[in-house]
């Protein structure tokens, strides 16, 4: 069936490295990805969106990568600070036919460490 | 900057016993969701509302579960028979509008439902 997963259920980084989530999804009818931030406490808060006719979409600080040939999407974060500290998810949308939902991946906790 | 809020934060129930989780969204958004996260697991869409009905559900959203606009400012998630397997944080969310993207949901701080 449909699936969107993540490929590590925690990262750690030193604060001021760079930090790649990754995230695999199944379904080849999604055009649409958003990575999601959740901190402690909160809810999830969009970051970054990316369509399926891209490949690389660039944020303050943060870049998503798109590689549709294996179904893979990656939020690479630069100077990871530790306000970056949360965990992080993907989410899939289909824009036509695929209605009003967010599909989510399981997500990642990422740890930055000073 | 406009927040969906939720309340209450953390809500204890008995097996058997009905809820209400209840969700202010933002005050000019139209489309209004409910998703669940149990514990450690990725969070799961419930149900999408529009216009004043339901516009879709998914497998999760069963006969026990029932959302509701009573007027101009809240959203509710009514559960009427809770289970155990109910136990999850329960996230509000809410979107502005259908065109355009980014295809932003905002989401609110969940309430945690615990039951026993």
């Amino acid at each position: 069936g449909e699936s969107v997963g993540l490929h590590l259920p925690t990262l750690s980084v030193q604060e001021g490295d760079n930090s790649i989530i990754n995230c695999a999804y199944s379904n080849s009818a999604s055009d649409y990805f958003i990575w999601y931030k959740q901190e402690s406490g909160k809810g999830p808060q969009f970051i970054i969106d990316i369509r399926s006719n891209m490949d690389k979409r660039q944020g303050q600080r943060v870049t998503v990568l798109l590689n549709k040939t294996v179904k893979h999407l990656s939020l690479q974060i630069a100077a990871t600070q530790p306000g970056d500290s949360a965990v992080y998810f993907c989410a899939e949308k289909r824009l036509t036919g695929g209605g009003n939902k967010l599909t989510f991946g399981t997500g990642t906790q990422l740890k930055v460490e000073l | 900057e406009p927040e969906v809020t939720q309340t209450p934060s953390h809500q204890v129930t008995q097996m058997g016993q009905e809820v209400i989780l209840r969700c202010v969204p933002i005050s000019n958004h139209l489309y209004f969701y409910w998703y669940r996260q149990i514990l450690g697991q990725k969070v799961e869409f419930l149900v999408s509302f529009y216009n004043n009905e339901i516009s879709e559900k998914s497998e999760i959203f069963d006969d026990q579960f029932s959302v509701e606009r009573p007027d101009g400012s809240n959203f509710t998630l009514k559960i009427r028979s809770t289970k155990l397997e109910d136990s999850a944080m329960y996230f509000c969310a809410s979107r502005r509008d259908s065109g355009g993207l980014p295809y932003e949901q905002y989401f609110g701080p969940g309430t945690r439902l615990t039951v026993t």
